[in-house]
């Protein structure tokens, strides 16, 4: 079966767009999680949406944000960016998300911001 | 507030050498515990999944084990191959998120 589907994979931005990221999980897969990962502060948690819901959320500012469709599929939004946004964003799949569940992850979106 | 470690952060053998790679966690309170393969500039892929219950995990060369009271765990690499050389990363699962290592860069040299 398809894996992990992230969309796009390479982007470039200016300081002070706007930018919307999308993941398609696994087929049958409730639960997608968000990390970001940078050279310095490695992969960090940013929130993860369950049935369409928010559950759980990182140590991020309210300019990140998300949302998940009735298929599974999420969306993430950064607004007003910043250079230090600058990373690679991961989206992870699970059946359930909390608990003991396995997570599969994309490709990964390379955001650069300018 | 959970971390996890990882030593060393970059290590370079000869191929065909087996070698282990460390990873630990302060919180025993966790789920689970995947070992993840990065190649560069791309995602995770999942190399092993040892559930809180477990000890061990084996796939092919790899093995992996679990000691939750002491916060350990070790990936063990069997006849290292060129193709083994990315960064391995450590993933502990929370109640809420997976928390992850910094990493060990792994180049097997020819």
């Amino acid at each position: 079966k398809a894996g992990v589907t992230q969309t796009p994979r390479y982007l470039i931005k200016t300081r002070g767009q706007q930018v919307t990221l999308s993941c398609s999980p696994i087929s049958g897969h409730r639960s997608v999680s968000w990390y970001q990962q940078t050279p310095g502060q490695g992969l960090q948690f940013l929130f993860e949406y369950f049935s369409e819901t928010q559950r759980n959320k990182g140590n991020f500012p309210g300019r990140f944000s998300g949302r998940q469709f009735s298929n599974s599929r999420s969306e993430m939004n950064v607004s007003t960016l910043e250079l230090g946004d600058s990373a690679l964003y991961l989206c992870a799949s699970s059946l359930y998300g909390q608990g003991a569940t396995e997570a599969f992850f994309g490709q990964g979106t390379r955001l650069t911001v300018v | 507030k959970q971390e996890v470690t990882q030593i060393p952060a970059a290590l370079s053998v000869p191929e065909g050498e087996n070698l282990v790679l460390n990873c630990s966690f302060t919180d025993s309170a966790i789920y689970n515990l995947q070992w993840f393969r990065q190649d560069p500039g791309k995602g995770l892929t999942s190399l092993l999944l040892i559930q809180s219950s477990q000890r061990e995990q084996t796939s092919g060369r790899l093995n992996a084990s679990l000691d939750k009271s002491s916060g350990r765990s070790t990936l063990y690499i069997a006849a290292s191959q060129p193709g083994d050389s990315a960064t391995y990363l450590c993933a502990v699962k929370g109640a809420q998120k997976l928390v992850f290592g910094q990493g060990t860069r792994l180049t097997i040299n020819p």
